[in-house]
């Protein structure tokens, strides 16, 4: 079992380009969320899969971000028009079903944007 | 507000000694998780314990669901156990996203 695979771990992206994060759950697993982690606002939840259809994004801006999952197998993070702001640890998240099942975390990519 | 609240913020601890950690939450649970995060590193899911006593290793949880509050004992501390211990919660929600207290940094030293 490989856990979550997050790629790429670092990320570094000038203001307003774009940057795409990948994330691969454990396999078996239908619940994928997505985090973001910074030093001043902590760990903020921004979005949840539940077989690959989106259950919740209460937590992800309005603009700019958007995420799919195409398929069983791994989910993408978009950041279109990227700011300073933006810098975080992304972190992905899975678990068996979602709800009260334990959730494991991958290794999180960490974006800069200059 | 602060849904879920850890104390303390830090802790220095000689080598040997036991750690205990809390965690107090403001809504329901259905979920409760602790969290290891190394400086730089990742969360690693030490235990998942909504309600009553969970051992693993050198851990114990004990969570009193009524009261609101959690607890992670460290026995015999380690250097290596140096970092950010983070307790989530999910507030009863069947959506399962989860709500992080700020953590408490324990620093072991030899």
């Amino acid at each position: 079992n490989a856990g979550v695979i997050q790629t790429p771990r670092h990320k570094v992206t000038g203001k307003g380009q774009e940057a795409t994060l990948w994330c691969e759950p454990i396999s078996g697993h239908s619940a994928v969320f997505w985090y973001r982690q910074t030093i001043v606002q902590g760990l903020e939840f921004l979005t949840y899969f539940r077989n690959q259809a989106p259950i919740d994004d209460s937590g992800m801006p309005k603009e700019r971000f958007s995420a799919q999952m195409p398929n069983q197998s791994h989910s993408t993070l978009k950041i279109q028009s990227t700011q300073p702001q933006d810098s975080a640890v992304y972190l992905c998240a899975s678990s068996l079903w979602g709800g009260a099942y334990e959730q494991y975390f991958g290794p999180g990519t960490r974006l800069t944007v200059l | 507000g602060q849904q879920v609240q850890q104390s303390p913020s830090s802790l220095v601890l000689q080598e040997g000694e036991n750690a205990e950690l809390q965690c107090n939450f403001s809504s329901t649970a259905t979920q409760l998780q602790w969290f290891y995060q190394s400086p730089g590193g990742s969360l690693v899911s030490l235990l998942s314990n909504p309600s009553g006593t969970k051992h693993t290793g050198r851990l114990t949880s004990t969570t009193v669901t009524k009261e609101r509050r959690s607890s992670l004992h460290i026995s015999s501390s380690q250097t290596t156990d140096s970092g950010t211990y983070l307790c989530a919660i999910d507030r009863g929600s069947a959506l399962g996203r989860l709500h992080f207290g700020a953590g408490t940094q324990l620093i072991v030293i030899p």
